[in-house]
């Protein structure tokens, strides 16, 4: 079972910011936070993952709370291309990764 | 760089035919391959997991099986083809440094 909870779906505007919560009150010392979206009809892509500080990226920036049972995708300026299902996955070495039904963003022109 | 291939890219196949899907990765040795399968509207299932040529892991009981012949390729087979087994194929590699999971085009599976 997936250790995260996503809100099923999200409306944002073409060129605003779109924040993507998820929350994983359950994680472990040792686990880490993995985004990656699937776009339709294609396979999944890794967006950016973290442990504990905040990471950025070219394609996004990920927000840990200091409790890290929380964090937030923040696409900076989300583009019609950002339309995409959005996954948040808990993860340590030796595990697989558990895709759960994710968040699916609609960037809205 | 590492690039991962599917194919074939669409099928459809009958109820009862077997099945044969390759999947092959570049740039990298000895990676951990992984089968997804995706039902229509549905989340990602993970069929199989090999962490080396031989070493299948099975992670869901079914009419399906893998085998990994090379390295780099990874194969996914039936005998017999249910309805249930329509949908869409996914292979995966996952990185050495991050260990983030690196998917393939997809096989989209249509059994009638």
């Amino acid at each position: 079972d997936a250790k995260t909870t996503q809100p099923p779906s999200m409306d944002c505007a073409e060129g605003r910011a779109a924040n993507l919560p998820c929350n994983h009150s359950t994680i472990s010392g040792n686990e880490y936070v993995y985004w990656y979206r699937q776009i339709h009809s294609q396979g999944p892509q890794y967006i950016i993952h973290g442990l504990k500080n905040n990471e950025t990226n070219e394609m996004a920036s990920l927000i840990i709370t200091e409790d890290r049972k929380s964090s937030t995708l923040i696409l900076p300026h989300a583009t019609l291309r950002d339309t995409a299902v959005y996954y948040c996955i808990v993860w340590t070495y030796g595990q697989n990764f558990v895709f759960g039904p994710g968040t699916r963003l609609s960037v809205l022109p | 760089s590492q690039t991962i291939h599917q194919w074939p890219a669409t099928l459809v196949q009958p109820v009862g035919s077997p099945l044969s899907l390759e999947c092959t990765v570049e740039g990298t040795s000895n990676p951990n391959l992984y089968w997804y399968r995706q039902a229509a509207g549905r989340g990602l299932q993970l069929l199989f997991y090999s962490v080396g040529i031989g070493q299948i892991s099975s992670e869901v009981p079914q009419n399906l099986s893998a085998s990994r012949p090379q390295d780099r390729q990874f194969i996914l087979s039936s005998k017999k083809l249910l309805l249930s087994d329509s949908g869409f194929y996914l292979c995966a590699y996952q990185g050495i440094v991050s260990y983030e999971q690196y998917f393939g085009p997809g096989t989209r599976l249509t059994v009638t």
